[in-house]
């Protein structure tokens, strides 16, 4: 089965330092895995996907097999990166699956 | 190109009643998907379709039926609204089932 965790559900940092915004997964085949970032009253938006290796906004985020984790960094802050991050899982089926989120606050 | 649509954007349902919420996708995206979004619970499958006149169930099916008569519409159904139910409404579609474009939502509240 498909599984995707994100255990924190609120991450407040200040403007200028580190985040890293935690996703693990749980699926027995080669996954697929997403960042979706959604800021308020907005729809859900694209950020990054893991075969891509690219780096969106400043967020970088490296698939580690061994550990099943997708975690989500930036190494400064902004307070315009205040939003939900959503984790997702695609499989070998034809769903896209979603972790609970993680609130992102950054104060100034 | 408005990408993925959805209407209405609002409903208020009594205990109930019933409605059907339409996505519509110009992108000609083979993939179709319903998510109810819940504070604490995330993004969560309701139904979803992988081409023109096929659905299948997600995690939270129950209440909810679906139907892709046209391969850019997507209509999900409550038949009988009850409070459970209330929630945001997503719907996205993709072209090859690895990432989705979604819609702006709809906010269903039923008392």
């Amino acid at each position: 089965a498909q599984r995707v965790t994100q255990p924190e559900k609120l991450l407040s940092v200040f403007k200028g330092a580190p985040v890293e915004l935690k996703c693990n997964y749980s699926y027995s085949g080669s996954p697929e895995l997403f960042w979706y970032v959604q800021y308020s009253r907005q729809r859900l938006q694209l950020l990054l996907r893991h075969i891509s290796r690219e780096s969106i906004k400043g967020f970088t985020a490296d698939l580690n097999k061994g550990e099943t984790s997708f975690h989500l960094k930036k190494p400064f802050a902004q307070e315009e990166d205040s939003a939900m991050y959503y984790c997702a899982l695609s499989g070998d089926t034809d769903k896209l699956i979603f972790g609970t989120g993680t609130r992102l606050q950054v104060f100034p | 190109n408005a990408g993925v649509t959805q209407t209405p954007k609002f409903r208020v349902l009594k205990t109930g009643q019933s409605m059907t919420l339409l996505c519509a996708q110009d992108m000609n995206h083979e993939y179709m998907y319903w998510y109810r979004q819940d504070p604490g619970m995330g993004l969560r499958l309701i139904h979803y379709s992988v081409g023109e006149g096929t659905t299948a169930k997600g995690e939270v099916p129950d209440g909810y039926n679906v139907s892709r008569l046209k391969k850019q519409n997507f209509l999900l159904g409550l038949e009988s609204a009850a409070p459970s139910q209330t929630s945001v409404y997503f719907c996205a579609s993709s072209k090859d089932m690895r990432y989705g474009y979604f819609g702006p939502g709809t906010r269903l509240t039923v008392t």
